[in-house]
């Protein structure tokens, strides 16, 4: 099983659609958690952390289980510029690396 | 806002070339990191530093070296490239502690031939 999993999507929405992603991740050491954004041929960014009671952004909300192993995001309103890769994070215990899945592709449609 | 500077957007190597790739931080962070990426893999780590001077290998070292000289300064050193080895390549930096996340360098796209 690996690491971090993500489905790869493509995940084609309509605009003002609502959208959730799922990641999986296999150690239950993992304390710290994230989503980034990727943009074709661009650097990725950190969109949020995800903590542990769920925490929200304007349109995005992000949300930890572990008893499950997986963190969510879902995207509310969808707009055309939300159109990227969405990147899960995980780091795993007290170590300085973290573990990243191969993404989520979202695409939405006007 | 933290800036990770790397030194080449595009290059292209023959293969058996020494290639340095340069990143740069201005925010005084601690750890620095080293990852390719390549489509269907993700993002792999090569090495990181998590301070001066210090270096760990990560999931993927082989042919590949670092030098960290000075806190802001993490340098990727391909000691003979292959073609196996074209790929984006990626520089982060990150505070010294957990639950903070990496900010990315634009990436340098290299193509061995």
């Amino acid at each position: 099983r690996k690491e971090v999993e993500q489905d790869p999507g493509p995940f084609n929405v309509p605009e003002g659609a609502t959208v959730a992603f799922n990641c999986t991740y296999s150690n239950s050491a993992s304390q710290s958690f994230f989503w980034y954004r990727q943009d074709c041929r661009k650097e990725p960014k950190l969109l949020m952390s995800v903590y542990s009671s769920g925490n929200e952004d304007g349109r995005f909300t992000a949300q930890l289980n572990r008893a499950s192993q997986y963190i969510s995001l879902l995207i509310r309103d969808s707009k055309l510029s939300d159109s990227a890769t969405y990147l899960c994070v995980v780091n795993i215990g007290r170590t300085y690396k973290y573990i990243f899945g191969t993404g989520t592709r979202l695409k939405v449609l006007a | 806002d933290v800036k990770v500077t790397q030194s080449s957007r595009y290059l292209v190597k023959r293969t058996g070339e020494k290639v340095f790739l340069e990143c740069v931080q201005d925010m005084d962070h601690e750890n620095m990191f080293w990852y390719r990426q390549d489509p269907g893999l993700g993002l792999r780590l090569i090495y990181f530093s998590y301070d001066v001077k210090m270096k760990e290998k990560g999931d993927i070292p082989e042919g590949y070296s670092v030098s960290r000289e000075k806190k802001e300064r993490f340098s990727l050193i391909l000691e003979s490239a292959s073609t196996n080895q074209t790929s984006m390549y990626l520089c982060a930096s990150r505070v010294g502690k957990a639950n903070y996340g990496y900010t990315f360098g634009s990436g340098t796209r290299l193509t061995v031939v």
